[in-house]
Parts: C-alpha cells; structure tokens; sequence
C-alpha cells in the first residue's frame, strides 16, 4: 500500500501570502495527482506530474521523485483559493493505471481577505 | 458542455432500499471510475472501467456494482443499503493526463 502523508492538515492564511502545501508517499509513484475540492463539494483534478514542475496560472506543483516528495504552491493567494487541496498516488498494485488511486487526507486552505 | 453528470445529487433512502446512480460523460473518455468519500472527507477509489470492461475493484461489499452500457456510461446500482453506505459517491472520467469529475452524489441512509 502507497501511504500518501500531507502537511499542513489545515492552513490559515491572508490574502496575498505564498502558500506551500506538501505531499509524501511511500513507495514509487509514476505520477501524482494535485486535486482541489471546492467548499461546494465539487472536485477539480489541478495537475497531474511525473517529474520537475508545473504551472497552471498561479498554481505551481513540484514533485521530486528520489525523495518521494511534492509540493503544491500558489503565489498570490486570493479568498477564492480557499478549498482542500488533495495529494494523490496511484496504488501499490495498479497495475499501471495512473488512476488508480490512494489519497492524502487533504489540506483545508482558509485565504483570509 | 462537455462534463461528466450524475444523478441525482441528493439521494435520501431508507435501510434495506436498492437503489442506483447514474453517471455520463460526454467527453469521449475511454475509463471512468467510482470514488467513494466518507464522513471524514476521505476519497477511496472503489471501480474503474475502461471501454466498457472493468479493470479495477477494489474491497467493496458485493451489495455495489457497477454497469456500464457502453463508454459514455457507468452507473452504480447499490442493495440493500445500509447506515454505513452514507457518503458522497463521485464519478470521473479520464483520457491521458485528464482527470475529471462528476458533482457528485450524496447518498443518505436513514
């Protein structure tokens, strides 16, 4: 089984500050997923990396794959931002799916305006 | 638009009930999935299916399976529900590096 450990479990921040939310797995991964789930309830699939960083607007993820370890930041953060942010790997037994997956237990994000 | 459903939203039922979720996409996908999440918002994968065929199952109680008519569809039908299947049921759909998700059904057992 991939134990996938997120920190902070909740983050309280004002607008405008730099966010930096982090993600560890236990075993190899050939992907990692970066999920947002609004307070609606809604889940938004953010990225989806193997290897060195993306950026999607003021979104950035970093994954660094000798140390089993991802890091999900956003520049300027906004009240909008404010969701949980969900880290995710493709389990042990996969068998290649990228979709198959075990989740962290998320991070709740509060952007204070 | 081009999106992933499901009905209904809400799904409120009494113990011992059948009942079914239906789910589309009509983004030409060929895999969709069942996630489950619990009352502490944890999502566990519970079903995955590829051009109609399953290809993941996970530890879920037989009273759940799920049907897929053809590649834009996979329902989950549920019996005899019990106190613990309450939760919020998300379908999803992928292609490559894409990954989206239905709305989202909560599902209530009284």
């Amino acid at each position: 089984k991939n134990e996938v450990e997120q920190s902070p479990q909740n983050l309280t921040a004002q607008e405008g500050e730099f966010i930096t939310i982090n993600c560890s797995y236990s075993v190899g991964i050939s992907a990692l997923h970066w999920l947002q789930q609004h307070p609606g309830g809604g889940i938004v699939s953010l990225f989806m990396l193997s290897s060195g960083k993306k950026k999607h607007g003021r979104l950035i993820a970093t994954i660094n794959i000798q140390e089993k370890h991802s890091s999900l930041h956003i520049t300027a953060s906004h009240p909008r931002d404010s969701a949980v942010y969900i880290c995710a790997v493709p389990a042990r037994n996969s068998g290649g799916s990228n979709y198959k997956l075990t989740f962290g237990k998320g991070t709740l994000l509060t952007v204070n305006p | 638009d081009t999106a992933v459903s499901q009905t209904p939203k809400y799904l409120v039922t009494q113990m011992g009930n059948d009942k079914s979720i239906k789910c589309e996409q009509n983004l030409g996908h060929d895999t969709m999935y069942w996630y489950k999440q619990d009352s502490k918002k944890f999502l566990k994968i519970m079903f995955s299916y590829n051009n109609k065929e399953l290809i993941i199952n996970e530890t879920v109680p037989n009273r759940f399976s799920p049907k897929s008519p053809d590649k834009a569809h996979l329902n989950l039908h549920i019996n005899s529900l019990e106190l613990g299947d309450s939760a919020v049921y998300f379908c999803a759909s992928s292609h490559g590096p894409k990954l989206l998700f239905g709305p989202g059904t909560r599902l209530t057992v009284l």
